[in-house]
């Protein structure tokens, strides 16, 4: 089974602080994604990469970038942290191809707390 | 993208199929059918997709009708662990657009003892 891990399950941070939040896959997919979920407001797409050191930007991607150096590592990082940020934040990734593509495997989220 | 319809709740018996249906009328002839659930607290789970031919797995059955309008998402044996928000995507995607799937409201499927 595709394992998707992202680093933690609960953060809290400090308005302004720089934040970082780690996601690595297990079976060797090309395309990786950020994705943040609020009530109400369903999932909606921060950042997306079909290929190492390449991104795409999703539906919502201002206040965060997106580093991948490697291609199991898909990084998401908040600049400067906000209130408005405060969400679940969600790691996946999928093998590139038009049947899989939307072929997505989730991780367990981080809920993420800005103070 | 194709808009998707479905009930936002429906309830099962445990031990019961549960069908969860979902409406894609305006499908175009390379979109798969996807679909997905979410248990609460949790990311969402991959459960199964299908171009135009019935598709089963582990997890579930699925069932396109011939002129793909409709779908519908078969648990064979529902247990308590199967209450979760079900969405159901339709999508054709290419690698510059991948991942922007509209998770909607979905229906939420209660199984009850």
């Amino acid at each position: 089974d595709v394992k998707v891990t992202q680093s933690s399950r609960y953060l809290v941070k400090r308005t302004g602080e720089k934040v970082f939040l780690e996601c690595v896959q297990d079976m060797d997919h090309e395309n990786m994604f950020w994705y943040r979920q609020d009530p109400g407001l369903g999932l909606r797409l921060i950042y997306f990469s079909y290929d190492v050191k390449m991104k795409e930007k999703g539906d919502i991607p201002e206040g965060y970038s997106v580093s991948r150096e490697k291609k199991e590592r898909f990084s998401l990082i908040l600049e400067s942290a906000s209130t408005n940020q405060t969400s679940m934040y969600l790691c996946a990734s999928s093998l590139a191809g038009p049947a899989t593509n939307e072929k997505l495997f989730f991780g367990s989220g981080t809920q993420l707390s800005v103070l | 993208d194709a808009k998707t319809t479905q009930p936002p709740s429906m309830d099962c018996a445990e031990g019961r199929a549960a069908n969860l249906p979902c409406n894609h009328s305006t499908i175009s002839g390379n979109e798969y059918v996807y679909w997905y659930r979410q248990i609460h607290s949790q990311g969402p789970q991959y459960i199964i997709h299908g171009l135009k031919n019935n598709e089963t797995n582990e997890m579930a059955s699925l069932i396109i009708t011939e002129d793909r309008k409709s779908s519908t998402l078969i648990l064979p044996h529902a247990t308590l662990r199967d209450t979760a928000v079900y969405y159901c995507i339709v999508r054709v995607a290419m690698v510059t657009n991948a991942g922007k799937s509209t998770f909607g409201d979905g229906t939420t499927l209660t199984v009850k003892p």
